[in-house]
C-alpha cells in the first residue's frame, strides 16, 4: 500500500525568505507524484506534479520539486516566499494516471512579514 | 472554461438525516473521484467512477455511502442516517488524463 509523510505540520517563514516542505512516500511500485495547494475554503489546486523523466520539477507561482527515488522523497522549494503563500500544501502519490490519489497530512505555510 | 462545481457548499444536517451531494465535472471527463476531507487531515479516497462505471469504492467507510454517475456526467454522493463522525469536507474531482481538477468541496456538519 502506498502512503505519504509530510514531516512538518507548520512552517513558519519571514516573507522573501526560502522554505523546503519535505515530503517521503512509500510505494512499490512506480509512482506519480503530486504536490498541491489549498487555500482557505477552497478545493485543491495543482502546484506541479513528477510522471517522469527530468527529477527536478517546475510548477506554478516560483515552485519547484525534486524527485529523489533512492530516498523516496519528493521535497517542493521556493527561493522567496509571499505572503500569498500562505496556505496548506498537500503532497500526494498515485501508481497511475487515473488512479486514487494518496495525500499526506499536509503542511500549513505560514509567511510573517 | 468552467471548472468542477459541487453543490450544496455548505450543509447542516441533523443526525440521523439523509444527505445527498452533487458534483459536476468537467465537461468531457471521463473519471471521477470523491474524497472525504476531515478537520485538519488530508484527504481520504472515498470512490473513483469511470464514465459510469464505477471501479473502486474501496474508501467508502461504511454501507451508509453511497454514490452513483448514472450518465457517465454528474455524480451524487448519498450518506444515509448521518452520524456525528460523517462531519468533513467532501470534495469531489474529475480527470481526463494524469491530473485530477478538484471543485471547491461541500463542507457537511452533523449536529
Amino acid at each position: 500500500a502506498q502512503s505519504v509523510t509530510q514531516l512538518d505540520s507548520q512552517v513558519p517563514v519571514f516573507e522573501e525568505a526560502p522554505v523546503e516542505l519535505r515530503c517521503n512516500y512509500s510505494s512499490s511500485v512506480s509512482v506519480y507524484l503530486f504536490w498541491y495547494v489549498q487555500y482557505p475554503n477552497q478545493g485543491l489546486q495543482l502546484l506541479l506534479k513528477y510522471l517522469s523523466g527530468s527529477t527536478l520539477v517546475k510548477g506554478i507561482n516560483g515552485f519547484e520539486a525534486e524527485f529523489n527515488k533512492s530516498q523516496t522523497s519528493f521535497h517542493l522549494r521556493k527561493p522567496s516566499v509571499h505572503i500569498s503563500d500562505t496556505a496548506e500544501y498537500f503532497c500526494a502519490v498515485s501508481d497511475g494516471g487515473a488512479q486514487k490519489l494518496v495525500f499526506g497530512q499536509g503542511t500549513r505555510l505560514t509567511i510573517n512579514p | 472554461g468552467a471548472g468542477v462545481s459541487q453543490s450544496p457548499r455548505y450543509k447542516v444536517a441533523k443526525r440521523g438525516q439523509d444527505v445527498a451531494l452533487r458534483c459536476d465535472p468537467i465537461s468531457g471527463h471521463v473519471s471521477l473521484f470523491w474524497y472525504q476531507q476531515a478537520l485538519g487531515q488530508g484527504p481520504e479516497f472515498l470512490t473513483y467512477f469511470q464514465n459510469e462505471a464505477q471501479l473502486d469504492k474501496s474508501g467508502l467507510p461504511s454501507d451508509r455511502f453511497f454514490a452513483e454517475r448514472p450518465e457517465g456526467s454528474v455524480s451524487t454522493l448519498k450518506i444515509q442516517r448521518t452520524q456525528q463522525e460523517d462531519s468533513a469536507v467532501y470534495l469531489c474531482a474529475s480527470s481526463l488524463y494524469n491530473e485530477q481538477f478538484f471543485g471547491p468541496g461541500t463542507r457537511l456538519t452533523v449536529l
